[in-house]
C-alpha cells in the first residue's frame, strides 16, 4: 500500500529516557514533516525537510533531532524526555504539482511520559 | 448547523442536515487551503482542497467556500452520515513548496440519530 507509516504507534516511556519515532513514505515524495497534536487537538508543524535537508525548525526544543538518511525516511529522536512532549506525533509528506502538493498523514504515534 | 473553529467547538447535527464548518486562516498570502478529517486515534485524512484563485470547489457531498476578502473558508457536508462524525481542520499551505501547513484549531462534528 502507499502511504505514509510511523512506528511505534504507542510509546510510553519515563522521563528523562531519549525515544525515537521512525517514519516511511513510499508516495515518492520529496519532503517530510513532522507534526505535533496536543491534548486540545491542536496540530502544529515541527520540522520540515526537502530531499534530505532541514527547511523549517519552528523554535522546537534542541532535545528533538530529525534525521533524515534518505528522502523517503525521517525519524524524530528526543533526548531527556519530559512530561510536556506528551502528545501524538505525526509525520507527513508532500510533492508539490501543478495542481497541489499531496500533503499525505501517517496515522500518528501517541508518546506518553510518566 | 454552523460553527467556527476556535478551541474545538462542537457542532451537533441531525443525520441528513446539512452541516457547515467555518473556519479562520491567518495569512493573506497564503495559495492553498485544504480541510482534513480526524476520526478518533487516526491521523488527517484528505477531504477537499481549494487553491486561492477560486472561491468554490465541489466534491461528493462537500464544498469547499474560500473567502479571500475576510480570510474566510467553509466546509459544507450535504446529507450528514453517522461516518461524518469526526474533527474537522482546516489548514493553508505555508508558502513554498517546504514550508508545511497551518492548521486551524478544528471542530467536533457530532452526528445525532
Amino acid at each position: 500500500d502507499t502511504a505514509v507509516s510511523q512506528t511505534p504507534k504507542y510509546l510510553v516511556t519515563q522521563m528523562g529516557n531519549d525515544k525515537s519515532i521512525k517514519c516511511e513514505q513510499n508516495l515518492g515524495h520529496d519532503t517530510m514533516y513532522w507534526y505535533k497534536q496536543d491534548s486540545k487537538k491542536f496540530l502544529k508543524i515541527m520540522f520540515s525537510y526537502n530531499n534530505k535537508e532541514l527547511i523549517i525548525n519552528e523554535t522546537v526544543p534542541n532535545r528533538f533531532s530529525p534525521k533524515s538518511p534518505d528522502k523517503a525516511h525521517l525519524n524524530l529522536h528526543i533526548n531527556s524526555l519530559e512530561l510536556g512532549d506528551s502528545a501524538v506525533y505525526f509525520c507527513a509528506s508532500s510533492h508539490r504539482t501543478a495542481s497541489n502538493y499531496g500533503y499525505t498523514f501517517g496515522s500518528g504515534t501517541r508518546l506518553t511520559v510518566v | 448547523g454552523e460553527s467556527v473553529g476556535l478551541h474545538l467547538p462542537t457542532l451537533s447535527v441531525q443525520e441528513g442536515d446539512n452541516s457547515i464548518i467555518n473556519c479562520a486562516y491567518s495569512n493573506s498570502a497564503s495559495d492553498y487551503f485544504i480541510w482534513y478529517k480526524q476520526e478518533s486515534g487516526k491521523g488527517p485524512q484528505f477531504i477537499i482542497d481549494i487553491r486561492s484563485n477560486m472561491d468554490k470547489r465541489q466534491g461528493q457531498r462537500v464544498t469547499v467556500l474560500l473567502n479571500k476578502t475576510v480570510k474566510h473558508l467553509s466546509l459544507q457536508i450535504a446529507a450528514t452520515q453517522p461516518g461524518d462524525s469526526a474533527v474537522y481542520f482546516c489548514a493553508e499551505n505555508r508558502g513554498g513548496g517546504a514550508d508545511g501547513l497551518t492548521f486551524g484549531k478544528g471542530t467536533h462534528l457530532i452526528i445525532q440519530p
